[in-house]
């Protein structure tokens, strides 16, 4: 079935670097979200992204819908320790509202 | 806070029992969705629930059941626990298109 594949699964970096993470798959998606979980929480939605080309930001956080529409990208500036926490993509797989979510990127960020 | 509820937080029950996990959609929300999350899994959709009716289900085991009264409430009832079912099961509510807004989840532990 379709997934969603997230990587790097896991990064390590000092505060104050920026960050870029990416999301791909072999499927064409319409519609790319980008959400962040601290540990014990709910994840929060950060950017939806809803056409090809498109560059959103949110803050110090900005997301790209890939040309290709196989593929996102968020990044985030001068990072901080509250960024730390579990960043997913997750688009949906068919007309209805179901969306699929990948497996996550890892955020640490080093004293 | 996303404005999506879900009681109780915590829930501690052995195996072979019977819970109900409760959610309030945001106000003016009419699409409810459960997801499971557990280590290993990532987040899996369960089903979900627009405006009373069923509308779409994925991953859900015949042991669970949910619904969505009138007044947009959902409850998801898990039965015959076995331990691999411990695990934190998500809220999410969403108006249209497909962004879904989570809540604070509930953390079922079974022993």
């Amino acid at each position: 079935g379709q997934q969603l594949n997230q990587s790097p699964q896991s990064m390590f970096i000092q505060e104050g670097e920026d960050v870029s993470m990416n999301c791909t798959s072999s499927s064409i998606f319409n519609t790319w979200l980008w959400y962040k979980q601290d540990p014990g929480e709910g994840p929060v939605l950060l950017i939806a992204l809803y056409k090809a080309g498109e560059l959103t930001s949110n803050g110090r956080l900005t997301a790209q819908f890939g040309i290709t529409r196989k593929d996102s990208f968020l990044n985030i500036s001068a990072s901080i320790p509250s960024d730390v926490g579990i960043y997913f993509c997750a688009g949906p797989i068919h007309r209805d509202d179901k969306i699929i979510f990948g497996k996550g990127t890892r955020l640490h960020i080093l004293p | 806070d996303s404005g999506v509820t879900q009681t109780p937080k915590h829930l501690i029950t052995a195996t072979g029992q019977r819970v109900t996990l409760r959610c309030s959609p945001r106000s003016g929300d009419l699409s409810v969705y459960w997801y499971q999350q557990s280590l290993d899994q990532g987040l899996q959709f369960l089903i979900q629930y627009y405006n009373g009716e069923e509308r779409a289900k994925g991953n859900i085991l015949e042991r669970f059941s949910a619904q969505q009264f009138p007044d947009l409430h959902s409850e998801l009832n898990l039965s015959s626990l076995e331990l691999g079912d411990s695990a934190l099961y998500f809220c999410a509510s969403g108006r249209s298109g497909y962004e879904q807004y989570f809540g604070p989840g509930t953390r079922l532990t079974v022993t």
